[in-house]
């Protein structure tokens, strides 16, 4: 069965512009959640999707979004991009709804604002 | 939400046991106790979960006292490849909880 994949596993962009980073679950997984990893933060929650609804989201403000797709893919958006917003995005997917289920992550994508 | 605290590194050497204990005080009836590992660039990976008790799978075990204010994931004869950072995380599966990380427990493993 193939893991959780994410594109694209590295991206460069400025600051002011907005980036669109994509995940697909493991096949048959309906629940999808999104972190933000960085040295000084550690891996902060974003948000989970749980068939195509937002279930709960972290404490971000609102220039990160997400969604879902009716296939269980999802995407998270960032606009309007500062340079502290540089990280590592992980994404990660459950069978089930709750994120205390066994979350399967992907190998995330790496962002650099400059 | 129920916070966590466990060391911030430990040592080890090929073979022996590894036992990390983790604190969470304000622990809630609802939650459950559960241990990720996670190697430099690389995703969290799911390692075992409890709700109280013992839980033992293939690759640890997790004792949880009765009053489940702490638990200990036990990692038997650990190997230079099982260095990496192990995070505990207490909560639920409703909609309120989130999977905070936290700092993690750094474990190196020497030859």
């Amino acid at each position: 069965k193939a893991g959780v994949t994410q594109t694209p596993r590295y991206l460069i962009k400025t600051r002011g512009q907005q980036v669109t980073l994509s995940c697909s679950p493991i096949s048959g997984h309906r629940s999808v959640s999104w972190y933000q990893q960085t040295p000084g933060q550690g891996l902060q929650f974003l948000f989970e999707y749980f068939s195509e609804t937002q279930r709960n989201k972290g404490n971000f403000p609102g220039r990160f979004s997400g969604r879902q797709f009716s296939n269980s893919r999802s995407e998270m958006n960032v606009s309007t991009l500062e340079l502290g917003d540089s990280a590592l995005y992980l994404c990660a997917s459950s069978a089930l709804a709750g994120v205390f289920y066994e979350q399967y992550f992907g190998p995330g994508t790496r962002l650099t604002v400059t | 939400l129920a916070k966590t605290t466990q060391p911030i590194s430990m040592d080890s050497y090929e073979g022996q046991e590894v036992n990390i204990t983790c604190s969470h005080n304000n622990i809630a009836t609802n939650d459950y106790i559960t241990w990720y590992q996670q190697f430099p660039s690389q995703g969290p990976r799911f390692i075992i979960q409890g709700y109280k008790t013992k839980v033992t799978n293939e690759v640890a075990s997790l004792f949880i006292p009765a009053d489940r204010k702490s638990s200990t994931l036990s990692l038997p004869r650990v190997s230079l490849s099982d260095t990496a950072v192990y995070y505990c995380l207490v909560g639920d599966n409703s909609g309120y909880s989130t999977l905070t990380f936290g700092k993690g427990t750094m474990l190196l493993v020497s030859p």
